[in-house]
């Protein structure tokens, strides 16, 4: 079954909208949550780490004022896209880690986001 | 960021042909994944590999943590029309509790029935 949800699945609204997106750890409480972003035909970049109860880290060249991320709980982190404008138009990925050894990152079925 | 130096980018084969993607990297890594991503979904684990020379199959795949810690494998033998995808490898390198996923460039699978 799946370990990772993450929602909403598709959006599409104008510029200047403020979007948000959930990922949500549904078997293990998850200390580390991690978001990518992955434009057409390209790889996966980490854009932030997301730790339960502290501030996220940022991947160089990601505008941390651009991209909020909060993650309240053990099992969800959210990743805000405030103010967004059509380059940032692109799959939004979370992924999951129980943070223990090298337990591999398992991944939510992503969001589309498309800026009018 | 640092991506992985993943190859071929793409391959279009006949179904019932065996694939062989691999991975290489300047820096070592200490543990390999080996991850499938079809059109509008998130990528799904195939295989995780821990140790430098580990052999782990998972079905028809199977890959290889390279001896050095530099490079990975993956071979799928005998392909079905479901094995249409894009293939990452992913490198996972830093200490517990500040790990990072570093991923390929992907090779996309086509297959000819």
């Amino acid at each position: 079954g799946a370990v990772v949800s993450q929602h909403p699945s598709r959006v599409i609204c104008k510029s200047g909208t403020s979007v948000k997106i959930e990922c949500r750890s549904l078997d293990f409480q998850a200390t580390t949550m991690f978001w990518y972003r992955q434009f057409p035909k390209q790889s996966l970049m980490l854009m932030a780490t997301s730790n339960e109860g502290s501030k996220a880290t940022y991947e160089q060249g990601v505008e941390k004022d651009k991209f909020l991320i909060n993650h309240a709980s053990l099992t969800l982190s959210t990743l805000t896209v405030t103010s967004a404008h059509p380059e940032d138009s692109s799959f939004y990925i979370c992924s999951v880690s129980n943070g223990q050894g090298r337990q591999p990152q398992h991944f939510g079925d992503g969001t589309r986001l498309s800026i009018l | 960021g640092q991506q992985l130096n993943q190859s071929p980018q793409s391959m279009f084969i006949q179904e019932g042909e065996d694939v062989s993607m691999n991975c290489t990297s300047s820096s070592i890594f200490n543990t390999w994944l080996w991850y499938k991503q079809e059109p509008g979904e998130g990528p799904v684990l195939l295989i995780a590999l821990y140790k430098a020379g580990e052999l782990t199959s998972n079905g028809r795949l199977t890959a290889q943590f390279g001896i050095t810690r530099k490079d990975s494998f993956l071979n799928i033998s005998a392909s079905i029309p479901s094995d249409v995808g894009i293939y990452f490898c992913a490198g996972l390198r830093g200490i517990q509790g500040a790990q990072k996923l570093v991923f390929g460039q992907g090779t996309r699978l086509t297959i000819n029935p």
